[in-house]
């Protein structure tokens, strides 16, 4: 399948500060990407839909001055986590997907905010 | 929009023994039905999929079946394996790939 890479894996940041999570399709280009968050235990809960060139769609309930995503290119998008906070440790997880093929997902970024 | 349940939430089955695991959507204009396979701390695998025009599909010892009618899909390992121990996701989506997932089931086999 194809490959979806996802950077940092793991990353610690103190409370108040920003850090930002990229998700790069290698072999296709994504003409949208997903971004999803998982707390422990639970389901994979979408956060916001982006397709490149355009504005992130966010779902119910996510805050999207928090969440910002950029969907510069048809190969990268990103997540950037404003002023976070310790509830916003999660793993943070995105998919991407071309014009005809399902999606495929990144490795995962686990945020750990102290 | 679309709502997922996914039952059961955990399962223990013996090694050898089969294992189901159920889901049921509420969109009808759903046509796409994934399932993945995530192991602790790392991405859901896909390791099945079936589309609205398929009844039943199977792989080794994967099998899904999909009844559009009631709205319901099941994930059916067969001969279950120790490594076969992880959380399973069931989705669903419209085409767009913007995946509603279960709840997930944590199965465990015995050995």
């Amino acid at each position: 399948g194809a490959v979806v890479s996802q950077h940092p894996s793991r990353v610690i940041c103190k409370s108040g500060t920003s850090v930002k999570i990229e998700c790069r399709s290698l072999d296709f280009q994504a003409t949208t990407m997903f971004w999803y968050r998982q707390f422990p235990k639970q389901s994979l809960m979408l956060m916001a839909t982006s397709n490149e060139g355009s504005k992130a769609t966010y779902e119910q309930g996510v805050e999207k001055d928090k969440f910002l995503i950029n969907h510069a290119s048809l190969t990268l998008s990103t997540l950037t986590v404003t002023s976070a906070h310790p509830e916003d440790s999660s793993f943070y997880i995105c998919s991407a997907k071309d014009r005809v093929a399902e999606a495929f997902f990144g490795q995962g970024t686990r945020l750990t905010v102290v | 929009g679309e709502n997922v349940e996914q039952h059961p939430s955990t399962l223990s089955v013996q090694e050898g023994d089969s294992a189901v695991i159920k889901c049921t959507y509420s969109d009808s204009a759903s046509n796409y039905f994934p399932w993945y396979k995530q192991e602790l701390g790392k991405r859901p695998q896909l390791i099945i999929d079936i589309r609205s025009n398929v009844g039943e599909k199977k792989d080794q010892r994967i099998a899904v079946t999909l009844n559009k009618t009631a709205k319901h899909f099941s994930l059916h390992i067969t001969e279950t394996q120790p490594e076969d121990s992880a959380v399973y996701f069931c989705a669903a989506t419209s085409g767009t790939y913007k995946y509603i997932f279960g709840t997930g089931t944590r199965l465990k086999v015995l050995a």
